[in-house]
């Protein structure tokens, strides 16, 4: 069974300063990795994935994320927080072996990111 | 523009009560689903389809219908409302193939069970 853990309900950070929202996995496997982000009374929206290959992924809004085999995380990054960042962000994984149509994506509890100006 | 289309925005039910949550997509994905999001649990999946005509369980199905007559529409049922079943609802579609294809989300449907 494949399983993904944000350890942090939210997540405070002032404007300008970096963020790290963390995010760990377990899979049976080798993992594809995706954060998306959820803005109030919106929908959730792609912002990066983890296939294969680098290890630091970059995606929008200035977001990256590094993928380590090692400790089995995926932690999202930005090097200087914006107001407009704050929102609930969401990581999830699904296993490369796995078969078939389902083809599931498991997603995390969510981290609320608060940007304080 | 193209993407997911959910109606309604907003529903209130009552205990006992029947209705449908349409979901639309104008991409030609194949792969379509629905979650529900509660606080604390994030997204939980309901049902999917591969394809027009097939269906399947996520993780949490009961209470709920789909049926997927065409691939761009797949609406979800929910036979009798029960107050366990206020949440939020999210359809999300993308193509089928690979994996790493990524969900297409519809802006949401939030749904109060009396």
């Amino acid at each position: 069974a494949q399983s993904v853990a944000q350890p942090e309900d939210q997540v405070n950070v002032a404007e300008g300063n970096p963020l790290t929202v963390k995010c760990t996995y377990s899979v049976s496997g080798n993992p594809y990795l995706f954060w998306y982000v959820q803005y109030p009374n919106r929908g959730l929206q792609f912002l990066l994935k983890y296939i294969t290959g680098d290890n630091l992924v970059k995606g929008s809004y200035g977001f990256e994320a590094e993928f380590n085999k090692s400790q089995t995380s995926f932690h999202l990054k930005k090097p200087s927080a914006l107001v407009s960042d704050s929102a609930l962000y969401f990581c999830a994984v699904r296993d490369i072996a796995a078969v078939g149509g389902y083809q599931k994506v498991t997603f995390g509890t969510g981290t609320k990111l608060q940007v304080i100006p | 523009n193209a993407g997911v289309t959910q109606t309604p925005k907003f529903q209130v039910l009552k205990t006992g009560q029947s209705m449908t949550l349409q979901c639309a997509q104008d991409m030609n994905h194949e792969y379509m689903s629905w979650y529900r999001q509660d606080p604390g649990m994030g997204l939980r999946l309901i049902h999917y389809s591969v394809g027009a005509g097939i269906t399947d369980q996520g993780e949490v199905p009961n209470g709920y219908n789909v049926s997927r007559s065409t691939t761009e529409d797949f609406p979800l049922r929910l036979l009798s409302a029960a107050p366990s079943q206020t949440s939020v609802y999210f359809c999300a579609s993308r193509k089928q193939g690979s994996g790493a294809n990524v969900l297409t989300f519809g802006a949401g449907s939030r749904l109060t069970v009396l």
